[in-house]
């Protein structure tokens, strides 16, 4: 399997569940992404693992925990969500370069489109 | 003022014509710009990336990178329905591997 596969697709929570999202990556990238997308606003970043360590937190409430285990796995925990955290959650991948100024961008996951009752 | 802006659209383009998107960006120093194209229901696929000043053409897609004006387009010749999505324009500050920032996108609809 090639990509970035995330699971579950679909996901729905009451606010008081504890679930995760997955996300792997099979392009031999170094650095993964947590983005959210919520409708009507940009793409906003969660969180960034660059060699299996976090390098930035994006001002995330605490209910959303992140986990990066190797470079090629990446999980977003939730528990004592609220409703407005519903959106889509978009997991990425890209490979990390000290040297050189190219990026090629990120390739993206299909998303896990989470509902919060 | 906002990072990457885009207008949200819809762009409606006749079958055939060219489509023109733009995104404006404001921190001078940033070096790496993309276009990433999203269908609805579906996650960003990246269609091109542009570096230096001046035209980048990749079969229909045109990409143009004015950082003088801080302004960066695409251009979509003989638009077809399949081109029909969102568009992303998305900007890294730095050399380097810094998270990219998103415009929130532009709604383009071909009209068969």
């Amino acid at each position: 399997e090639t990509g970035v596969t995330q699971t579950p697709r679909h996901l729905v929570m009451g606010m008081t569940n504890k679930k995760s999202l997955k996300c792997e990556q099979h392009l031999g990238h170094n650095a993964m992404y947590w983005y959210k997308q919520s409708a009507k606003k940009p793409l906003e970043l969660m969180f960034v693992y660059s060699l299996e360590e976090r390098v930035e937190n994006n001002s995330v409430p605490s209910r959303f925990s992140p986990e990066c285990p190797n470079s090629s796995h990446l999980f977003l925990h939730l528990h004592t969500l609220q409703p407005e955290d519903s959106a889509l959650y978009l997991c990425a991948s890209s490979q990390d370069r000290d040297t050189l100024f190219i990026n090629y961008g990120y390739t993206f996951g299909s998303g896990t489109r989470l509902t919060v009752v | 003022q906002k990072e990457v802006e885009q207008n949200s659209g819809p762009l409606s383009v006749p079958e055939g014509a060219i489509a023109s998107l733009n995104c404006t960006y404001s921190d001078r120093g940033s070096q790496s710009f993309f276009w990433y194209r999203q269908y609805s229901g579906k996650s960003p696929e990246l269609i091109m990336f542009i570096y230096s000043n001046g035209d980048k053409e990749d079969g229909r897609f045109t990409a143009q990178l004015n950082k003088a004006s801080q302004y960066v387009s695409l251009l979509i010749r003989d638009s077809q329905p399949s081109d029909s999505a969102t568009y992303l324009c998305a900007v890294n500050k730095e050399t380097g591997n810094t998270p990219l920032v998103f415009g929130k996108g532009t709604r383009l609809s071909v009209i068969a």
